[in-house]
């Protein structure tokens, strides 16, 4: 069964220094999203993407925060200049263009020090 | 915009007993609506959902959810738990214009032997 996959599994940074969340998608899906969740709380949406731009952000996704499908098959969430704050489980999602539901992949454990 | 309660951080059952794990919901239109399951360090996964049709929707490892318009609720149930039903429990939903999806604050569900 295709699923969503993500790398790295756990990214341990420095704070103040870029990071790239990488995501593959199922393959025939359009629609792709990213979801931050702190310390198994609350899964809080991010940003989704449509058609190679961004169809909808939260009051989270600030200019630190960009996405990029930078070919066919990856969805990539880079934050410019991290924070301790941003320390949590990124997950990536996507969706198929007649599906409702969206699937989820295992995850990034991001880590700030 | 849409948003999601789930009033109980933790429902305890034991083994053999039916479950329900409570959902209400808030849109402007009509929703649509999700659960999702995340077992520890895990990826969330589908569980099930409603978009129209019959109130009472069957999803995966036997569980089902009923939705009811009047009381804006979509509740998770069981008729007989598993001690491997343990888990966290998402309930999520969207309207009809919006591409993204809003996540209840989770339910944590212990079910002992």
């Amino acid at each position: 069964e295709p699923e969503v996959t993500q790398t790295p599994s756990h990214q341990v940074t420095q704070m103040g220094q870029e990071v790239i969340l990488r995501c593959v998608p199922i393959s025939n899906h359009l629609y792709f999203y990213w979801y931050r969740q702190i310390l198994g709380q609350k899964v809080e949406f991010l940003v989704s993407f449509y058609n190679n731009e961004i169809s909808e952000k939260s009051e989270i996704f600030d200019d630190q925060f960009s996405v990029e499908r930078p070919d066919g098959s990856n969805f990539t969430l880079k934050i410019r200049s991290t924070k301790l704050e941003d320390s949590a489980m990124y997950f990536c999602a996507s969706r198929g263009t007649l599906a409702y539901e969206q699937y989820f992949g295992p995850g990034t454990r991001l880590t700030v020090t | 915009a849409q948003s999601v309660a789930q009033p109980e951080d933790q429902v305890n059952v034991a083994e053999g007993n039916p479950l329900t794990v409570k959902c209400t919901y808030s849109v402007s239109g009509n929703p649509y609506l999700f659960w999702y399951v995340q077992y520890p360090n895990r990826g969330l996964q589908f569980l099930l959902k409603y978009i129209t049709g019959d109130n009472l929707v069957k999803g995966s490892y036997g569980f089902e959810a009923e939705f009811n318009k009047s009381q804006t609720s979509f509740h998770l149930k069981k008729p007989s738990a598993l001690v491997s039903d343990s888990a966290l429990y998402f309930c999520a939903v969207r309207d009809l214009t919006d591409n993204d999806m809003r996540f209840g604050a989770g339910t944590r569900l212990t079910v002992k032997p």
